[in-house]
């Protein structure tokens, strides 16, 4: 089993749907949780960070099972301009590297 | 403040030459990583130094790559000789000291590698 397993993609939405994408880990000694955005050829840029059971900024939610070990981002209201593949990143092993899932492409259409 | 930069942006070199990669973290970021992005596949950690000491290099592919940080500032990613299987997208990133801040990485724009 990877580290880091992501929801395969693309998800295709119209503007103003609400989509939510998972992201399954596998070391369970795991303490944080990120997400970042990457846009088509840029660097990953931080998104949200998750400590315990949740955190919310606008319209961008992420949310922590630790019994089912995944973490959630759900996007309301989703805007032309979150078009980009997000990236679930966990730090796993004895020296917590932050690892990368594979990521998710979501593409938000007129 | 400054973020993290990454020289060259592109490198298209043969197959048996040498490249070196560039990364100046950010400032006062003790934690430097490497990371590479092979095309279709997840990024992939490479190394990381804490300061001027290599904390972590179990993701080298082998001896063809060797990393640097003199000093505890800038980094050096050298791959010498190249093979085609090298291609891709090498980031760096820098954090803070560990704690809360493992995982909140900052990215430099990459440096985009083609083996001929």
């Amino acid at each position: 089993r990877k580290e880091v397993e992501q929801d395969p993609g693309p998800f295709n939405v119209p503007e103003g749907a609400t989509v939510a994408f998972n992201c399954t880990y596998s070391n369970s000694a795991s303490q944080s949780f990120f997400w970042y955005r990457q846009d088509c050829r840029k660097e990953p840029k931080l998104l949200m960070s998750v400590y315990s059971s949740g955190n919310e900024d606008g319209r961008f939610t992420a949310q922590l099972n630790r019994a089912s070990q995944y973490i959630s981002l759900l996007i309301r209201d989703s805007k032309l301009s979150d078009s980009a593949t997000y990236l679930c990143v966990v730090p796993s092993g004895g020296s917590y590297i932050p690892t990368f899932g594979r990521g998710t492409s979501l593409i938000v259409h007129p | 403040e400054a973020g993290v930069t990454q020289f060259p942006s592109h490198s298209v070199i043969e197959k048996g030459q040498t490249v070196t990669l560039r990364c100046d973290p950010i400032s006062g970021h003790d934690n430097l990583y490497w990371y590479r992005r092979v095309m279709g596949k997840e990024i992939k950690f490479l190394l990381h130094f804490v300061k001027e000491s290599k904390q972590d290099e179990s993701g080298m592919p082998n001896n063809r790559f060797l990393a640097e940080r003199t000093g505890g500032t800038y980094s050096t990613l050298k791959v010498q000789p190249a093979e085609l299987e090298d291609s891709g997208v090498y980031f760096c990133a820098s954090s803070r000291s560990a704690g809360t801040s493992i995982g909140k990485l900052f990215f430099g724009s990459g440096t985009q590698l083609s083996v001929l």
